[in-house]
């Protein structure tokens, strides 16, 4: 799986849009860009992924370049509960290595009032 | 169940003991996968279950881990003559693969070893 380069820390103020980027520049063709939160004490939370195309849900979006070496993740309205360590991961489904993801360290998001 | 439920919560160890840590993925789910978490780092990966069978256990630190699966569901995470660089929290993760689609990870809350 490629590396990923995350900055070590974030401030966002609350209500504003938080914007988390996360730098994969050795991406391959088949591998996806997946984002997981985990908050203190508890287990790394899925909270979206995509393949080339910009991607929303309910919890966030995912800007990914044309070039797919880098890639945004865009939580539209941090509130406080959203301060967790954020992860950008690439992973290959290719069966002979679809379990091993590397996390690196993260993002540390703070939220402030 | 609801989740992936991971036992025990907490578990100390004396350095020497072996210890056995448990998960029970989502109902269903082919996929396993085992983390250990430093303090203050990212999951470093351990071994994948396909059903029943490890088809990655490049992560093991030594050969005094071990993981099994064998009817496909629960999973135990044994590791023999605990050290203290073992202390750690221990995540079990699930998934279901959809091809084509990408794939998400369920994580439980972990086992936090203490080797004293």
């Amino acid at each position: 799986d490629a590396k990923t380069t995350q900055p070590t820390s974030m401030d966002c103020a609350e209500g504003r849009a938080a914007n988390l980027p996360c730098n994969h520049s050795t991406i391959s063709g088949n591998e996806y860009v997946y984002w997981y939160r985990q908050i203190h004490s508890q287990g790394p939370q899925y909270i979206i992924h995509g393949l080339k195309n910009n991607e929303t849900n309910e919890m966030a979006s995912l800007i990914i370049t044309e070039d797919r070496k880098s890639s945004t993740l865009i939580l539209p309205h941090a509130t406080l509960r959203d301060t967790a360590v954020y992860y950008c991961i690439v992973r290959s489904l290719r069966s002979t290595n679809a379990g091993k993801s590397t996390f690196g360290d993260g993002t540390t998001l703070t939220v402030k009032p | 169940g609801a989740g992936v439920s991971q036992s025990p919560r907490y578990k100390v160890a004396k350095r020497g003991q072996d210890v056995a840590l448990r998960c029970d993925p989502i109902s269903g789910h082919v996929s396993l996968f085992w983390y250990q978490q430093a303090l203050g780092q990212g999951p470093e990966f351990l071994t994948y279950f396909q059903n029943e069978a490890q088809l990655d256990k490049s992560g093991l630190p030594s050969d005094r881990f071990f993981a099994e699966r064998p009817e496909g569901s629960v999973s135990t995470l044994k590791i023999q003559r605990t050290q203290q660089e073992d202390s750690a929290v221990y995540l079990c993760a699930s998934s279901q693969p959809l091809q084509g689609v990408g794939e998400k990870l369920f994580f439980g809350s972990g086992t936090q070893l203490s080797v004293l």
